[in-house]
């Protein structure tokens, strides 16, 4: 099965600075690649996904690179405000019927300002 | 557009007890997921509904677990008797179909004493 390993598990940057965030997997069948946010208390946010198809995707501030041969992606993301603090998950699946995903451990990331 | 619903938002039991977690899915969407993050740990995923049946129970825990979606809207998921390794913080997703990405819920957190 899918085994999704995420690094670091705590990432702190001061405010303006780039984070970067990085996952791998092992599952070469796995084509879909979604991050999630979770702030303190709240529910995961999907922030940004890539597809097996694409080398690479931006939105804004956040970027998302896939490396299809080593099987590793990485989160992105620049000029950080105190607002992007917290946990960040990557995960790994199947884009068929169902995406059965399986998430890496996360990130906490902390903005300081 | 209401997002995915879950009731309730914290439960506190006692080990031997019942306890039903209920989740309310985006209007439409006919796949329903569940999954569960204990201690800090990673989400990991419990099953997969797709309208009523069951398109994967294969991160199901044990026997003890039991979760049903009659007329494919709400799900439930059931604990019984629930053990003091079952805390953590149960989450339910939903997506509109294949290729679609999952919407979080906000979670139950749930307590085992």
């Amino acid at each position: 099965g899918e085994n999704v390993e995420q690094h670091p598990s705590t990432l702190s940057v001061q405010e303006g600075d780039s984070a970067v965030i990085k996952c791998t997997y092992s599952d070469s069948a796995s084509n879909y690649f979604p991050w999630y946010k979770q702030e303190l208390g709240k529910r995961p946010q999907l922030i940004i996904d890539i597809r097996s198809n694409v080398g690479e995707k931006k939105d804004q501030r956040i970027a998302v690179t896939l490396n299809k041969t080593a099987k590793h992606f990485s989160l992105h993301i620049t000029e950080t405000q105190p607002e992007d603090s917290a946990v960040y998950f990557c995960a790994a699946g199947r884009d068929n019927y169902g995406q059965n995903f399986v998430f890496g451990p996360g990130t906490r990331l902390s903005v300081l300002p | 557009e209401a997002g995915v619903t879950q009731f309730p938002s914290h439960s506190v039991i006692e080990k031997g007890q019942t306890v039903t977690l209920r989740c309310d899915p985006i209007s439409g969407h006919d796949n329903l997921y569940w999954y569960r993050r204990v201690m800090g740990k990673e989400i990991k995923f419990l099953l997969h509904f797709v309208k009523e049946s069951k398109q994967d129970e294969s991160g199901m825990p044990n026997n003890r677990f039991l979760a049903e979606r009659t007329g494919g809207t709400y799900s439930t998921l059931k604990v019984q008797p629930a053990e003091l390794e079952d805390s953590g913080v149960y989450f339910c997703a939903s997506s509109q179909g294949p290729g679609q990405p999952q919407h979080f819920g906000d979670g139950t957190r749930l307590s085992i004493l």
